[in-house]
């Protein structure tokens, strides 16, 4: 199995709605991360979880970290159509000079 | 806000042709990275480098890449004879320092089209 396994592979919800994936990692992390991309473009950060915290905010985001679970959730509240973008997590592990282990992403369709 | 460059945004070759991919990384950044994404696929990582030599890369870095950081604000990616699955969205990223804590800085990545 991979590091860093996003599901729900594809998500399709209704504007206002949340949304809510999750993502399993193997290996021990030094801290996790989430990014977005829009289809064709850059990965654009979304935010950073340290391996000793275990939830963060940043505007209508929430993202938490469950290190004994090996798993880190990624809630979107109040969708907005812009939201529509592939979201993925990517790890950091202990044992590596800061490399990315990206998983494959949730695919997210908001639906005005 | 300081961000990481790349160039050119699409490079088209053919088969067998050498191609250099551009980063300039953040300035006081000291690690660096490359990463491609073949369409529809995740992110993988290449390589990182580090005090101007590679500290890890994956298995997919082989003989036919090679890194260089020429003049202390530019970071480049060669591939010496493409081949048509090199296609793909190549990034580079940066981080300020030591702590595996530090965010990553991505760019915006080279798309690589070889026919």
């Amino acid at each position: 199995s991979q590091q860093g396994e996003e599901d729900p592979q594809a998500l399709s919800i209704q504007e206002g709605e949340n949304a809510t994936m999750n993502c399993s990692y193997k290996t021990s992390i030094n801290n996790l991360q989430w990014y977005r991309q829009n289809s064709g473009r850059g990965l654009v950060h979304l935010i950073l979880i340290r391996s000793n915290e275990r939830e963060k905010h940043s505007g209508r985001l929430r993202v938490t970290l469950d290190t004994s679970k090996k798993s880190s959730s990624l809630l979107i509240t109040a969708s907005r159509a812009a939201d529509t973008a592939s979201y993925f997590c990517a790890t950091v592990t202990t044992d590596s000079w800061g490399k990315f282990q990206f998983g494959a992403g949730t695919q997210v369709v908001v639906t005005p | 806000e300081p961000e990481v460059t790349q160039t050119p945004s699409h490079q088209v070759t053919q088969m067998g042709q050498e191609v250099i991919l551009r980063c300039v990384p953040i300035s006081n950044h000291l690690y660096f990275y490359w990463y491609r994404q073949i369409l529809g696929q995740k992110v993988e990582f290449l390589v990182s480098f580090y005090n101007n030599e590679i500290s890890e890369k994956s298995e997919i870095f082989d003989d036919q890449f090679s890194v260089e950081r020429p003049d202390g604000s530019n970071f480049t990616l060669k591939i010496r004879s493409t081949k048509l699955e090199d296609s793909a969205m190549y990034f580079c990223a940066s981080r300020l320092g030591g702590g595996a804590y530090n965010e990553q800085f991505f760019g915006p990545g080279t798309r690589l089209t070889v026919l």
